[in-house]
């Protein structure tokens, strides 16, 4: 049981480029996020993800766009990086009891992805 | 609109000094849940406790103990007698009914604990 990885680690961009960042979750949740930490700000939501074929946005989205074609993966975009992109971004997921908004229920995050953008 | 503020940036401790790091939030909602988080300096976000808006009672975990104040609207966190251990970023973190909608945790901005031997 992994709980929820990220793929990569680590990634080092120049401006103007694309890539994806790759969440998945092995334990059948239904809700994923994904977010942003930067120095000073803790952790604002870009965007979210409350079942599959399901993506809404969050505090900050703009810059980015996200996936959830299967259940397990929530992916994150940038297709064209800027410098202000720099940050470590962490992907979580939750579960609802009951059919419930889980609001009650803890997110367990992955470790991390840290991007720089040159 | 819903808030976390947790005012200390950066506390600096010696080991086995009592350490409280303090969470005031701001919400509309009656129903809301709150939560802290650890993270150590290996990066990864570890779920430490959760309170629920009609839960006023204190919690105790071993050194880790919470106070929950709904008239203050405050949800502190208390170590006692600390460990370099101890040693990270902490983030209280607030998840409303309705204002978050779906479970959406709205984080302050964290406390930088360093506990020195």
């Amino acid at each position: 049981n992994a709980g929820v990885t990220q793929t990569p680690k680590f990634r080092v961009l120049k401006t103007g480029q694309s890539m994806t960042l790759l969440c998945a979750q092995d334990m059948n949740h239904e809700y994923m996020y994904w977010y942003r930490q930067d120095p000073g700000m803790g952790l604002r939501l870009i965007h979210y993800s409350v079942g599959e074929g399901t993506t809404a946005k969050g505090e900050v989205p703009d810059g980015y766009n996200v996936s959830r074609l299967k259940k397990q993966n929530f992916l994150l975009g940038l297709e064209s990086a800027a410098p202000s992109q720099t940050s470590v971004y962490f992907c979580a997921s939750s579960y609802s009891l009951a059919g419930n908004t889980p609001i009650y229920n803890e997110q367990f995050f992955g470790p991390g992805t840290r991007l720089t953008v040159l | 609109a819903q808030k976390v503020t947790q005012a200390q940036t950066e506390i600096s401790v010696v080991e086995k000094e009592d350490v409280t790091l303090d969470c005031v939030y701001e919400t509309r909602d009656t129903t809301y849940y709150l939560f802290w988080y650890k993270q150590p300096p290996s990066g990864e976000l570890v779920f430490l406790i959760r309170r629920n808006s009609f839960d006023e009672q204190n919690e105790i975990s071993g050194r880790y103990s919470w106070n929950f104040q709904k008239s203050t609207s405050s949800f502190n966190f208390t170590i006692t007698a600390s460990q370099v251990v101890d040693s990270a970023v902490y983030f209280c973190a607030l998840s409303e009914r309705y204002g978050g909608s779906q479970g959406n945790l709205i984080f302050g901005k964290g406390t930088k604990l360093s506990v020195k031997p």
